[in-house]
């Protein structure tokens, strides 16, 4: 099974961007979109957007359209995260999950999952 | 929208739990998920195309569809089954998970 490893934990201060990033190890990666997902403390998941790394197409969330950049180099299969214009409210964990099995390449159950990378903004 | 309840759920080791997650459009059972998640860990998938077990999980979880009410059913709860469970639904041009139901134990 293919996992994901994420970059480390950051503290990023009001108004700020912040970059994450997602490598995938440990064997062949499938051809599915790789999303993005937070986690506020104490609350549930939230999808923030997906990018499918063969072709570059991206979808977002509508609250965070303007804000969200979903990027993927297509050779390492690596996805980067990138939030703009931080506010004390996108205080989460962030995690990137791919399916190993996809329908359109977009959907698909994550299965594989980042260990996740904490963002504080303070 | 998925709509999980109740909020917590209180069982003892040994018991059947019943967990729901209700959308409020129909919504293709084939993209319906169901994930486990403990404190600091990452969600793991245990349900997908609303019954199909993913690899590795135990027999004692089961999911099952009736219209827009997805079920899933852990069968004599083990100690290690207490975690919050969430549904997902991954459409076309989103996922969208509900609020999740946490299993505590009586």
């Amino acid at each position: 099974q293919v996992h994901l490893v994420q970059s480390g934990a950051e503290v990023k201060k009001p108004g700020s961007s912040v970059k994450v990033s997602c490598k995938p190890s440990g064997g062949p990666f499938s051809s599915c979109s790789i999303s993005w997902v937070r986690q506020a403390p104490g609350q549930g998941p939230e999808w923030m957007g997906s990018v499918i790394p063969v072709y570059g197409s991206t979808q977002y969330a509508h609250k965070l359209q303007g804000r969200l950049s979903i990027t993927a180099d297509e050779r390492t299969g690596t996805s980067y995260m990138e939030l703009s214009s931080l506010r004390s409210e996108d205080t989460a964990m962030y995690f990137c999950g791919r399916p190993s099995q996809c329908v359109d390449y977009w959907r698909g159950a994550l299965d594989n999952w980042g260990q996740g990378s904490l963002v504080i903004v303070s | 929208v998925l709509t999980q309840s109740p909020v917590t759920l209180s069982f003892s080791p040994g018991e059947r739990a019943t967990l729901s997650c209700r959308a409020s459009q129909s919504v293709s059972t084939t993209f319906l998920a169901w994930y486990q998640q403990k404190p600091g860990q990452s969600p793991r998938l245990l349900i997908h195309g609303g019954s199909i077990r993913a690899t590795g999980i135990p027999d004692r979880f089961s999911g099952s569809v009736s219209g827009t009410d997805f079920t899933l059913t852990i069968n004599g709860l083990e100690p290690e089954d207490f975690a919050v469970y969430y549904c997902l639904h991954y459409g076309i041009s989103r996922y969208t998970f509900g609020q999740g139901t946490k299993l505590d134990i009586k």
